[in-house]
């Protein structure tokens, strides 16, 4: 059983570019949820999606967008990037128990802005 | 903003002492979770603890948790080597599942 995937593992870009980021959750998952980790911070949370809408969102700007796909897999995408979107971002999934739900991440994409 | 404040922000002992790591928040919670991350990599996710519990045990963790102060610990015991990471506690305000992260504690187990 495949856990929760990101794509690509690292990434270069520069300013003014965007960038899709890519993942999957853990089979069985209908939750899928954003973190962006600045180095030697904790996460702060971006977004979550469920059944292809946005259900919450964190302190980000429009800039931060994301979508679902029907198989649940997301992809979270970053427009006119700035030399402090570089970070890790993490993807977390979970299923939708409304209860009490641990969330299992992604080993994370490193996204550098030059 | 990060509602989480993890003391200390780093820790070294030795191979088989007990290590205590700190949490507290700012406000009501629904649940109160630890992670572990090696190295920049993905959050692992250690325990739960419900904000009607009081403590729980997950093999050599032990996690207490104080709503009436707002805080939390996580004791490893009989640390190892392989316990070097940082942990984060995270907290819950709703069972919507976002979490709000503290900043960490940087821990070291020196063989």
């Amino acid at each position: 059983d495949a856990g929760v995937t990101q794509s690509p593992t690292h990434l270069i870009k520069t300013r003014g570019q965007q960038v899709t980021l890519r993942c999957s959750p853990k089979s069985g998952h209908d939750t899928v949820s954003w973190y962006q980790q600045a180095l030697g911070q904790g996460p702060q949370f971006i977004f979550q999606y469920y059944e292809e809408e946005e259900r919450q969102r964190g302190n980000f700007p429009d800039r931060f967008s994301g979508h679902q796909f029907p198989n649940y897999s997301s992809e979270l995408n970053v427009n006119a990037l700035l030399l402090g979107d570089s970070a890790l971002y993490l993807c977390a999934s979970s299923p939708d128990r409304g209860l009490y739900n641990e969330q299992f991440f992604g080993p994370g994409t490193r996204l550098t802005v030059l | 903003s990060q509602q989480g404040e993890e003391d200390p922000q780093a820790l070294s002992i030795q191979e088989g002492e007990n290590a205590t790591m700190n949490c507290s928040y700012k406000t009501s919670i629904n649940n109160l979770q630890w992670y572990r991350q090696n190295s920049g990599r993905g959050l692992v996710h250690l325990i739960l603890i419900r904000s009607n519990e009081r403590e729980k045990h997950s093999g050599r963790l032990r996690v207490t948790l104080d709503t009436s102060k707002k805080s939390s610990s996580l004791l490893i015991t009989a640390s190892r080597a392989a316990d070097t990471a940082s942990y984060f506690c995270a907290t819950a305000v709703d069972a919507g599942n976002m979490l709000t992260f503290g900043g960490g504690t940087r821990l070291m187990v020196k063989p």
